[in-house]
């Protein structure tokens, strides 16, 4: 979900345990969706995208499943490991044909993982 | 690939003071983003390039904030003069055309007193 002012939205989870992150985004022109993951002290890492055209997108360990009905993005982490405790974003993009770079960033969730 | 480099790591100044932000991008990659991120208002894109000319500034906040990209491996972001506000974490990112991923240098941390 999308945070408000100096609160991130968290998650708490138990090491192996699956991990859903949502996000709602806000411009139904949309067209192609990014979730980064950022550690403490470090820049925002690429995990996995998605393009409006599709639903479902499968990485190592992590599904992007997209609603454009209710402009819902959210990101699946099966069995969720310690080294996965990060801040979570996610991007999305008015394509124009690949030509706009233009991300607009949500405000994160706050993924920790007990040991 | 040593990745996107931003120098320096930490900034500490006073108000009123120039700041100069510096980013190597990844060589090869045609276009360059400068972010700004805060806990108030999230990460924030202030301008970007493409093949060293600007293409989009319409997130730089005002006047007192410019960015150049003189050549392909080099750009900078400067405030001046600095105020407190400014006070943030601010992020490189370079991509190459072909892609849509952008990768992130480490970003500087400005704190303006």
């Amino acid at each position: 979900g999308e945070s408000v002012g100096l609160h991130l939205p968290t998650l708490s989870v138990q090491e192996g345990d699956n991990s859903i992150i949502n996000c709602a985004y806000s411009n139904s022109a949309s067209d192609y969706f990014i979730w980064y993951k950022q550690e403490s002290g470090k820049g925002p890492q690429f995990i996995i995208d998605i393009r409006s055209n599709m639903d479902k997108r499968q990485g190592q360990r992590v599904t992007v499943l997209l609603n454009k009905t209710v402009k819902h993005l959210s990101l699946q982490i099966a069995a969720t490991q310690p080294g996965d405790s990060a801040v979570y974003f996610c991007a999305e993009n008015i394509g124009s044909g690949g030509s706009n770079y233009k991300l607009t960033f949500g405000k994160g969730t706050l993924l920790t993982v007990n040991p | 690939d040593a990745g996107v480099i931003q120098s320096p790591r930490h900034e500490v100044t006073e108000m009123g003071q120039e700041v100069t932000l510096r980013c190597k991008p990844i060589s090869g990659h045609d276009y360059l983003f400068w972010y700004r991120q805060t806990m108030m208002r999230g990460l924030e894109l202030l301008i970007y390039f493409n093949n060293n000319v600007p293409i989009d500034d319409s997130g730089m906040p005002e006047d007192r904030f410019s960015a150049k990209m003189p050549n392909a491996s080099f750009s900078t972001l400067k405030i001046q003069p600095s105020e407190p506000r400014d006070s943030a974490v601010y992020f490189c990112a370079s991509i190459s055309g072909e892609y849509n991923e952008q990768f992130f240098g480490p970003g500087t941390r400005l704190t303006v007193l």
